[in-house]
């Protein structure tokens, strides 16, 4: 149990639907984060929450969509994506945005597949 | 700026040799040090940390120990098992965010 819980485990979609990845923490954390692991490239963080509002997106594409409506539930929503999109979708979250002492505590991730 | 810079895999030993995994890392003022390490099919789990120099961080058998004056945090293991088979990953306590080596891959093999 990581405290961190991310659904769907695996998502298969189309390049026209509209899907979404959901992340869950009950750890009293803060601040959220959403990164890209994709084979053989470094991890790319693209967002990052903090109480709720985004203070940092990493130039992502925006058919990636974020949404943060309370600090324990972290969402990615998906639309119109590209086969180069492919990836583990990590959610992380951390006692503060500003706090990295601690470190970050990640979810199990998202093996997202666009066909 | 803040960087972290791991040996590239894969390291590839057989079982019950010894590991070492070499981070070193460039920062301003003084940060923790972290190592997480990724099963597959699963995400990052931290392994173990240090938050200041001369620190050992240790679990599992593992161990790192903050080196401020050669800017290091390698991490080794005594005798490592198939099940220690995994990515990886260096990180540092940035400003505002970790930031992240580039992971290095271990192969253990019977």
């Amino acid at each position: 149990e990581t405290g961190v819980t991310q659904t769907p485990r695996h998502l298969v979609m189309g390049m026209t639907n509209k899907k979404s990845l959901k992340c869950e923490q009950h750890l009293g954390h803060n601040a959220m984060y959403w990164y890209k692991q994709s084979a053989k490239k470094p991890l790319e963080l693209m967002f990052v929450y903090s109480l709720e509002e985004r203070v940092e997106n990493n130039s992502v594409p925006s058919r990636f969509s974020p949404e943060c409506p309370n600090s324990s539930h972290l969402f990615l929503h998906l639309h119109t994506l590209q086969p180069e999109d492919s990836a583990l979708y990590l959610c992380a979250s951390s006692h503060s945005a500003g706090t990295t002492n601690y470190g970050y505590t990640f979810g199990s991730g998202t093996r997202l597949t666009v066909v | 700026g803040d960087s972290v810079t791991q040996m590239e895999g894969p390291v590839t030993l057989s079982e019950e040799a010894f590991l070492t995994i070499n981070c070193t890392y460039t920062a301003t003022g003084y940060p923790s040090l972290f190592w997480y390490v990724q099963y597959p099919g699963e995400g990052l789990q931290l392994l173990l940390k240090a938050t200041k120099a001369d620190d050992k961080g240790s679990n599992k058998g593992f161990e790192a120990t903050y080196r401020k004056e050669t800017t290091s945090f390698h991490l080794e293991k005594g005798s490592v098992q198939v099940s220690d088979s995994a990515v990886y990953f260096c990180a540092l306590s940035g400003i505002d965010k970790l930031i992240f080596g580039t992971g290095t891959r271990l192969q253990v093999f019977p």
